[in-house]
């Protein structure tokens, strides 16, 4: 079964504006950590914000939060004031307190219009 | 000052060929790991080490053979070569194993090509 879903593989935002990328995930772990991920055009990989399942607060890294509904199982990542700079394959991953490795979703493209 | 580094970044090769990635990290972490991302784009785990000592091994032919000279370096060899090894390898590292809160940290990728 699929651990991470993200379900909008592409999405078009407008310089400055916000945007919402979704993402799903599936655990009977009680203890698990979301992690997101930016990758550009250059290809690597850029760790941008955690989030563990037992945090209260929803975590938050200068424009990046994440919008977390435990019921859910939901981590939504949102950007703000979003940058042509931004444009890039963002990925959620999920490592499980049971489990070394990361899971991670298919990705979302974001394209930021000027 | 790299955290994670891979070399060589890109890798063009005949089917068949024998070739290695290396990868090295200078963040003092305990393990790493290799991933494959094929050209959907989608991101799978294939070896871990913790302290030079192999933890996962997922279904990946025995073709790949990971080695682990000591903690800051993991690299990747592949014996006979096919096509569909054709994808973009990562390493990445951690400070710690068995903790969820743990944040893994990437290299740049080395894409191979297999002709």
């Amino acid at each position: 079964a699929q651990k991470i879903t993200q379900t909008q593989p592409g999405m078009f935002v407008q310089e400055k504006e916000a945007v919402t990328l979704d993402c799903t995930y599936d655990t009977s772990d009680q203890s698990y950590g979301l992690f997101w991920y930016k990758q550009p055009s250059s290809g690597e990989m850029i760790f941008l914000i955690y989030q563990g399942s037992y945090d209260e607060q929803n975590a938050t890294e200068g424009r990046y939060s994440l919008n977390f509904q435990k019921a859910r199982k939901s981590a939504n990542l949102v950007i703000s004031a979003s940058q042509l700079g931004d444009s890039a394959m963002y990925f959620c991953a999920m490592r499980e307190g049971t489990d070394y490795k990361l899971s991670f979703g298919a990705g979302t493209t974001v394209t930021v219009r000027a | 000052d790299t955290a994670v580094s891979q070399t060589p970044k890109y890798l063009v090769t005949q089917m068949g060929n024998d070739k290695s990635i290396k990868c090295e990290q200078n963040l003092g972490h305990d393990t790493m790991y290799w991933y494959k991302q094929d050209s959907k784009k989608f991101l799978k785990i294939m070896f871990s080490y913790n302290n030079k000592e192999l933890i996962i091994n997922e279904t990946v032919p025995n073709r790949f053979s990971p080695k682990s000279p000591d903690k800051a370096h993991l690299n990747l060899h592949i014996n006979s070569l096919e096509l569909g090894d054709s994808a973009v390898y990562f390493c990445a590292s951690s400070q710690e194993v068995l903790t969820s809160t743990d944040t893994q940290y990437f290299g740049p990728g080395t894409r191979l090509t297999v002709l």
